[in-house]
């Protein structure tokens, strides 16, 4: 039972264009999510989160966006630079829960030069 | 100055051995997580620890046992390994606080031959 689903395996962009990750989620009692980015044989590290409360959040190059009608939210990449290749986690958390961590399967992300 | 470390950071071992992973955190921090990250590259949590007190428990066989010593590790002990127990396990830690950031070790391949 996947709660946050990232249909894309991998992706390939050009070095300057955008990257758009998308992330989809089943569960409404979801009310925060974030991304997080993973090197080869190093542990994922935060990237930048969102509270349902809002629609956007943006932080330098990266931003999320946020549709909670649609359950589903965004990462863009702006502009995309070879070091930005890697694993991109989208995760997400339950209201009120206990800050467990539900990750989707990830997103491989190429920037070629 | 690692903020979240693991030893071993590989693990190739026989079916049926007991095998322990360890990790230490040196950020401070009072909660403390063991995930998997399965062939199908899910990450999934499988124990949370706050103040050495067992939080979250994620219907993880009891062939798995967590040990915190003090707030600063939690330890993953493994009896009768199988060959599904081979998996990267991530060990993660924050601070106690709503929407805190986890902060994840480099993981630990273990391999179950």
């Amino acid at each position: 039972d996947q709660q946050v689903k990232q249909n894309s395996p991998s992706l390939s962009v050009q070095e300057g264009r955008i990257s758009i990750l998308n992330c989809d989620y089943t569960n409404s009692m979801f009310d925060y999510f974030l991304w997080y980015k993973k090197y080869p044989a190093e542990g994922p590290t935060f990237l930048i989160s969102i509270s349902s409360i809002k629609d956007k959040n943006e932080d330098g190059r990266f931003t999320v966006f946020l549709n909670k009608s649609a359950k589903h939210l965004s990462l863009h990449i702006v502009p995309s630079q070879p070091g930005d290749s890697a694993v991109y986690f989208c995760a997400a958390l339950t209201q009120g829960g206990s800050e467990k961590l539900v990750f989707g399967k990830g997103t491989k992300l190429t920037v070629n030069p | 100055d690692t903020a979240v470390s693991q030893t071993p950071k590989y693990l190739v071992t026989q079916m049926g051995n007991d095998k322990s992973i360890k990790c230490e955190q040196n950020l401070g921090h009072d909660t403390m997580y063991w995930y998997k990250q399965d062939s199908k590259k899910f990450l999934k949590i499988m124990f949370s620890y706050n103040n050495k007190e067992l939080i979250i428990n994620e219907t993880v066989p009891n062939r798995f046992s967590p040990k915190s010593p003090d707030k600063a590790h939690l330890n993953l002990h493994i009896n009768s390994l199988e060959l599904g127990d081979s998996a990267v396990y991530f060990c993660a830690s924050r601070m106690q606080g709503a929407r805190e950031t986890q902060y994840f070790g480099p993981g630990t391949r273990l391999l179950v031959l």
